[in-house]
């Protein structure tokens, strides 16, 4: 079973710079695989966030962007807001499967 | 803009039958070459891929919930439905539709309860 692991927590000042990574148990995470990224605010649906490892929708802000590091996506925040609090999951592409990662938990203190 | 609703019964007897519908509106579900997608995800948990349609009827799967799910499009009511056969209350979870992933409806929930 393929599983799709994320940093349980992070922590960021507000103002500052974070990175979220998404790694694949089958190996290093390609632009193959399509990564895409969603915000998700308690009592709320996820939003997407990027697609296709690095593309934004017109909704996503500015500051949010999405690349490929050291075999894994990742998804940076720079200039890291307060509403910018919130679970952050990725997502992978398998062929015809879909498999999401568990979750980072995004703290602004 | 698109906008999606799911709707469907919130409580569903073990081992029956779990039927949702999304409903899309604001444009026409056989416009463009998207897929359309169930996903859950139970209390204070992560999010679950179940499964995707074309219009074309194609379907994909998540592995795990293969057996028991199926996906169906009605493009005359602009409408795609899931059912879950045999659902324990491991199944409990709040139920999304979306649009290849970027256009999501707001969830419902369904609990599985004698």
């Amino acid at each position: 079973q393929t599983v799709v692991t994320q940093e349980p927590s992070l922590t960021v000042s507000p103002g500052g710079t974070v990175t979220l990574t998404c790694a694949s148990s089958t190996g290093a995470v390609t632009s193959g695989y399509y990564p895409n990224w969603f915000q998700q605010k308690p009592g709320q649906a996820p939003r997407a966030l990027i697609y296709s490892t690095s593309n934004k929708h017109s909704w996503t802000p500015a500051r949010f962007s999405g690349s490929l590091l050291g075999g894994k996506a990742a998804l940076t925040l720079s200039g890291v807001q307060p509403e910018d609090e919130a679970e952050y999951y990725c997502l992978l592409y398998y062929g015809g499967a879909l498999v999401f990662g568990g979750g980072t938990k995004l703290t602004v203190l | 803009q698109v906008q999606l609703q799911e709707s469907g019964p919130g409580l569903v007897k073990p081992s029956q039958t779990l039927s949702l519908t999304c409903t899309v509106s604001g444009g026409s579900i056989s416009s463009g070459s998207y897929y359309w997608s169930w996903i859950r995800q139970p209390a204070g948990k992560g999010l679950e891929w179940i499964g995707r349609i074309y219009t074309s009827g194609s379907t994909n799967y998540n592995p795990s919930l293969k057996s028991r799910v199926t996906i169906s499009v009605d493009t005359s009511k602009n409408q795609f439905s899931l059912k879950l056969s045999s659902v324990t209350a491991a199944d409990t979870a709040v139920y999304y539709c979306a649009r290849a992933m970027d256009v999501w409806g707001k969830g419902t929930t369904v609990t599985v309860s004698s």
